[in-house]
Order: structure tokens, then sequence, then C-alpha cells
């Protein structure tokens, strides 16, 4: 159970091109889903919440209007790379709580979504 | 932001030898937690422990948590080339917070 589904797992595109990853619970709801980054041989950077219903949190230096956030079901968050760079390229990976369950439980991690920006 | 330190940065053994890995942290927290990532892909929960928690088990692996020291280790005994990945600890400060993640361990093991 609690499986969290993240697609694409690998997205290369030219720079200037908006890029859309999809986060979803399959077989729970979530209330709040989490975007990280992750650079080559270094550690997960929140860069922000996703609250469904609601506006995303984003962390300090993170650019809300460079990476859209949108929680519109219990199942679903997306985070759009609008017009990215190579800079952009990373590794993205969402995380998933399960609805109810706040106190001492784990994330659920999708795969992850390998950017890279030519 | 980044909790703390885990040393060490890399860690190469024989199968069959016990692997441990620290990790330190900085804020209270309510618990910790330990993941594994296979080069690529994304995390494993490995095992949680409770701030009120001192030791925990789950198969071949031991986490010890020392809230005074602010520090958990974790111990994976008579490793397998299988157990090769990165290992991170992770703390929610609060309950339903995000996790703050550790910089990891990179565990190689040979056969």
């Amino acid at each position: 159970g609690a499986v969290v589904s993240q697609h694409p797992s690998r997205v290369i595109c030219k720079s200037g091109t908006s890029v859309k990853i999809e986060c979803r619970s399959l077989d729970f709801q979530a209330t709040t889903m989490f975007w990280y980054r992750q650079f080559p041989k270094q550690s997960l950077m929140l860069m922000a919440t996703s609250n469904e219903g609601s506006k995303a949190t984003y962390e300090q230096g993170v650019e809300k209007d460079k990476f859209l956030i949108n929680h519109a079901s219990l199942t679903l968050s997306t985070l759009t790379v609008t017009s990215a760079h190579p800079e952009d390229s990373s590794f993205y990976i969402c995380s998933a709580r399960v609805r109810g369950r706040t106190a001492n439980q784990p994330q659920h991690f999708g795969d992850g979504t390998r950017l890279s920006i030519l | 932001s980044q909790q703390g330190e885990e040393d060490p940065q890399a860690l190469s053994i024989q199968e069959g030898e016990n692997a441990t890995m620290n990790c330190s942290y900085k804020t209270s927290i309510n618990n910790l937690q330990w993941y594994r990532q296979n080069s690529g892909r994304g995390l494993v929960h490995l095992i949680l422990i409770r701030s009120n928690e001192r030791e925990k088990h789950s198969g071949r692996l031991r986490v010890t948590l020392d809230t005074s020291k602010k520090s958990s280790s974790l111990l994976i005994t008579a490793s397998r080339a299988a157990d090769t990945a990165s290992y991170f600890c992770a703390t929610d400060a609060q309950a339903g917070t995000a996790l703050i993640f550790g910089k990891g361990t990179t565990l190689s093991v040979s056969s």
C-alpha cells in the first residue's frame, strides 16, 4: 500500500520549454504533498509543500513563478517548470503523506523525474 | 535547508561485514527516519524512530537515537551487495511538516 506514482520518469527538452511533472497517490489520499530537488551526488532539498485546495508554500529561494504547483485533488499534485533553462536540469522527487496520518508516519516517495534541459 | 551532517559520506565494505552510518541534526525533532535511495530512483522508507525512543530494530537494521547529542546511527548487519545504495536520515520537526534530509552516506558493498 501507499504507492506514489510520478510521471514522467525522464524528460529531455529544449531551453524555453515548460515541463509538467505529475505526482499521484495511487491507493491513498494525500492532503499534503512535497516537492524536492536533488542535484547529482547531493541530498534532497525541499522546494515546496503542496496543499490540496490551497496555494503551495515555497521554501526560501525557490521562485514560485518558475515552479508552479497545483494540488487540485486529494490524489494529484503537479509541478510545472516554466520556461526551463539548463540550470533547471535536476532530479525532481515528490512525496506524500497519508491523509489523516501526520504524527510519526513515513512519507511515501515517487520514483523521481530526471529533467534535462538542452 | 538541510539538517546536518552524515558520516561517513562514502563507505565501502565487503559482503557480510556490518555498515554503520551516523547522522547529526540541529533542531528538536518529532521523529527521525532513515531512507534508502538506489541510483536514479526515489526513496524507500527503512525505519522511523520517535524522539522518545532510543533504539529500534527492523530485520538487519538497527537504529539508535541520542536526542541529547542530536545524533542517530544506522547499523546494517551482514551486508549484501544489494544493500549498495545511498542512505539518508531525515527529521520531522513537527507532525505533518516536510522532512529535512541529511547529506547522505553512499554505501558500496562488494561481493
